[in-house]
């Protein structure tokens, strides 16, 4: 069974551009997250989404949204890029996202902001 | 969210065991404790999760201290893939927010030949 999948692996943009991240969930699961984390951090979680609805947001600027789509994939966008958002963003499915299921994550992509 | 604190870094030795300490002194009665680890270059990985009782499955064992103020991942037998940052994290099943994982920065073990 496929994995949680990212893409791209791989971006470089410069400030002030925007950015779209995609996440294509593990079969079945309906619940996706995304996290940021920056070199020698742990994550920071950024946005839950489940059935399509915004469960939880993190203290991140309103530069950053996603949306999930019928399918349950997930798109993550960065607007006005900083240098500052150069990060491993992540995200993780699960079946609902709550009552202790353990989160799946993907590779992650590796944003370079310059 | 309750905190955790870990130290930031370990050694083992291959095929030894190898014991992470997690302190968590203000954890709360609806507090799981969960096991994250992260290999180089992949993102966190879910290893064990337990409230009070001891727990093990075919990659590791949780011990939880009497009182829940601490508790320890237990790899039996390290391996060279073992080596990874592991986060120990509470996650309150109580509260509305039990759907995210608050990530500290985690121990890095590392494994010698």
């Amino acid at each position: 069974d496929a994995g949680v999948t990212q893409s791209p692996t791989h971006l470089i943009k410069t400030r002030g551009q925007h950015v779209t991240l995609r996440c294509s969930p593990i079969s079945g699961h309906k619940s996706v997250s995304w996290y940021q984390q920056v070199l020698g951090q742990g994550p920071q979680f950024i946005f839950q989404y489940y059935e399509k609805e915004e469960r939880g947001r993190g203290n991140f600027p309103d530069r950053f949204s996603a949306r999930q789509f019928p399918n349950y994939s997930s798109e993550l966008n960065v607007n006005a890029l900083l240098l500052g958002d150069s990060a491993l963003y992540l995200c993780a499915s699960s079946w609902t996202g709550d009552n202790n299921e353990k989160l799946f994550f993907g590779s992650g992509t590796q944003l370079s902001v310059l | 969210d309750a905190k955790t604190t870990q130290p930031n870094s370990m050694e083992s030795n291959e095929e030894e065991p190898v014991h992470l300490p997690c302190n968590h002194s203000t954890i709360s009665g609806t507090d799981y404790i969960h096991w994250y680890r992260q290999l180089p270059s992949q993102g966190p990985e879910y290893v064990i999760h337990g409230l009070t009782s001891n727990v093990n499955n075919r990659m590791a064992s949780l011990a939880i201290a009497e009182d829940r103020k601490s508790s320890t991942l237990i790899l039996h037998r390290a391996t060279l893939r073992d080596a990874a940052v592991y986060y120990c994290i509470l996650r309150d099943v109580s509260g509305g927010s039990n759907y995210k994982l608050t990530f500290g920065k985690g121990t890095l073990l590392t494994v010698n030949p």
